[in-house]
C-alpha cells in the first residue's frame, strides 16, 4: 500500500468553525490531491498540488484553500465549514503525469 | 458540465458472468483513462488504466477497451466474482494538466 496517512479519520464540527484536514505521504511523490465523494456525484476534484507551494484549483474549490509546504503534507482547509461541506474527503498522491493515482482511507467530516 | 459521464448507477450480474461497465467522456483532450474500485469506507484502489495510443488493454480479468471516435470506454469482469461488489469509478486525464476526473460510479453487485 502506499504510504498515505489522512487525519483526521472522523470529525464532527460546527457551521462557522475553521477545519484543517491534513494528508501525508512516505512516497516522495510530486503531485498531491484532494477528492471529495458524495452520493450522485462521484469524486470531485476540489485542489491539486505539483510541487511544494505550487498548487491549483479542481472543479469544486469554493470554499476550501490548500497548502503545501513541505513536500510530504497537503493541508485542506475550510474557512468556515458548512452543511455542505459534509462530505467523505480523499487525498491522492501520483509520480507524475499519466500515472496512477494512489488514494488515503478517506476522512469523514460532518458540519452541523 | 459533467466531463465523465457513467449513465448507469448500478449493475447486477450473476457469478461466473461478464460484467460491463461503461464511461463516457467529452473532452477530447482527454488521453489517458484508469478504473478505480471501491469498498465501503476504504479509498479506491486502482485496478487497470489505458492510453490513447491503445484501444485495449488486459490484466487478468478485467480488460478495458477505448473508443476514441465515440469517447466511450468499457471495463469488463469475466469471470465476475461476488468479491468484485463494490463501485467502480472510471478517471481521464489530459497530458500536461495533472488533473484527473473521475466519473459519478457505478455500484456492481455480484450474485451468488
Amino acid at each position: 500500500d502506499a504510504g498515505i496517512t489522512q487525519s483526521p479519520r472522523h470529525k464532527v464540527t460546527e457551521t462557522g468553525t475553521p477545519v484543517t484536514l491534513r494528508c501525508h505521504q512516505t512516497e516522495n511523490h510530486r503531485y498531491m490531491y484532494w477528492y471529495r465523494q458524495d452520493p450522485g456525484h462521484g469524486l470531485r476534484l476540489i485542489h491539486y498540488s505539483y510541487g511544494v507551494k505550487d498548487t491549483d484549483k479542481g472543479e469544486v474549490s469554493d470554499g476550501y484553500s490548500v497548502s503545501r509546504s513541505k513536500t510530504e503534507d497537503f493541508l485542506l482547509t475550510l474557512e468556515s465549514a458548512t452543511s455542505s461541506q459534509t462530505s467523505v474527503y480523499f487525498c491522492a498522491i501520483s509520480k507524475g503525469d499519466n500515472e496512477k493515482l494512489f488514494f488515503g482511507s478517506g476522512t469523514q467530516l460532518s458540519v452541523l | 458540465d459533467q466531463q465523465v459521464k457513467q449513465n448507469s448507477p448500478s449493475l447486477s450480474v450473476q457469478e461466473g458472468r461478464i460484467s460491463i461497465l461503461n464511461c463516457d467522456y467529452t473532452n477530447s483532450m482527454f488521453d489517458y483513462f484508469l478504473w478505480y474500485k471501491k469498498y465501503p469506507a476504504e479509498g479506491p484502489t486502482f485496478l487497470i488504466s489505458i492510453s490513447s495510443i491503445k484501444d485495449k488493454n488486459e490484466d487478468g480479468r478485467f480488460t478495458v477497451f477505448l473508443n476514441k471516435s465515440a469517447k466511450h470506454l468499457s471495463l469488463h469482469i469475466v469471470p465476475s466474482q461476488p468479491g468484485d461488489s463494490a463501485v467502480y469509478f472510471c478517471a481521464a486525464s489530459a497530458t500536461g494538466t495533472y488533473k484527473y476526473i473521475f466519473g459519478t460510479g457505478t455500484r456492481l453487485k455480484v450474485l451468488a
